[in-house]
């Protein structure tokens, strides 16, 4: 059975970091693109950031960029998002969601974990 | 980036009805389009894709249809385990983006 357990979410002043987690178990987590997206209380989906199954590959969306960074470990099957001058409008739960391969250079999400709650606030 | 607009926002329906929520892109995506179910405090958990291709263990009262700009996804007849909030999305170009959602209500 396909897992995905987030960590590392919490409270967190503006201007601080924090450090996501994705524990992957259930499939060959090497073999396969990983996402995370986020949902602000009461709010929608939005993409936030994509890495490729060998880590070589990564993408960010504009709200994000430059702050954040997602990498992975295939050894220990985690997925992982550093997150850096947090910003009140960061707040949100976070998913990471493994990606597969619509056919056009991009992906549509199979899996999801249950999410972690980041909190921005003063 | 790609908008994609979900109509209607929300929808008051009762079990049995047939519900039809609509997925507008701001251009053409081809079929690249997956559906999302969303119940609250959980996960998002994928419906269709390519449009139109059920996710394996999805019942077959849910269905999905369109290409190019506008889509379509159908509930034959509403169960009260379907009782949530809708999302679309486009994987056609970079950001991936999602509709605003539909939730569907008990009426």
């Amino acid at each position: 059975e396909v897992q995905l357990v987030e960590s590392g979410g919490g409270l967190v002043q503006p201007g601080g970091s924090l450090r996501l987690s994705c524990a992957a178990s259930g499939f060959t987590f090497s073999s396969y693109e990983m996402n995370w997206v986020r949902q602000a209380p009461g709010k929608g989906l939005e993409w936030v950031s994509y890495i490729s199954s060998s880590g070589s590959t990564i993408y960010y969306a504009d709200s994000v960029k430059g702050r954040f960074t997602i990498s992975r470990d295939n050894a220990k099957n985690s997925l992982y998002l550093q997150m850096n001058s947090l910003r009140a409008e960061d707040t949100a739960v976070y998913y990471c969601a493994r990606g597969v391969d619509g056919g056009s250079g991009l992906y549509y999400f199979d899996y999801w974990g249950q999410g972690t709650l980041v909190t921005v606030s003063s | 980036a790609i908008r994609m607009t979900q109509s209607p926002s929300s929808l008051s329906a009762s079990t049995g009805d047939r519900v039809t929520i609509t997925c507008r892109a701001s251009q053409g995506i081809s079929s690249y389009l997956a559906w999302y179910q969303q119940k609250p405090g959980k996960a998002p958990k994928l419906l269709i894709y390519a449009a139109s291709t059920l996710q394996s263990g999805v019942p077959s009262r849910f269905s999905g249809s369109g290409s190019g700009t506008d889509f379509t996804l159908t509930i034959s007849c509403l169960q009260s385990e379907d009782f949530a909030t809708y999302y679309c999305q486009q994987y056609y170009s970079y950001p991936p983006t999602f509709g605003g959602g539909t939730k569907v209500e008990i009426k």
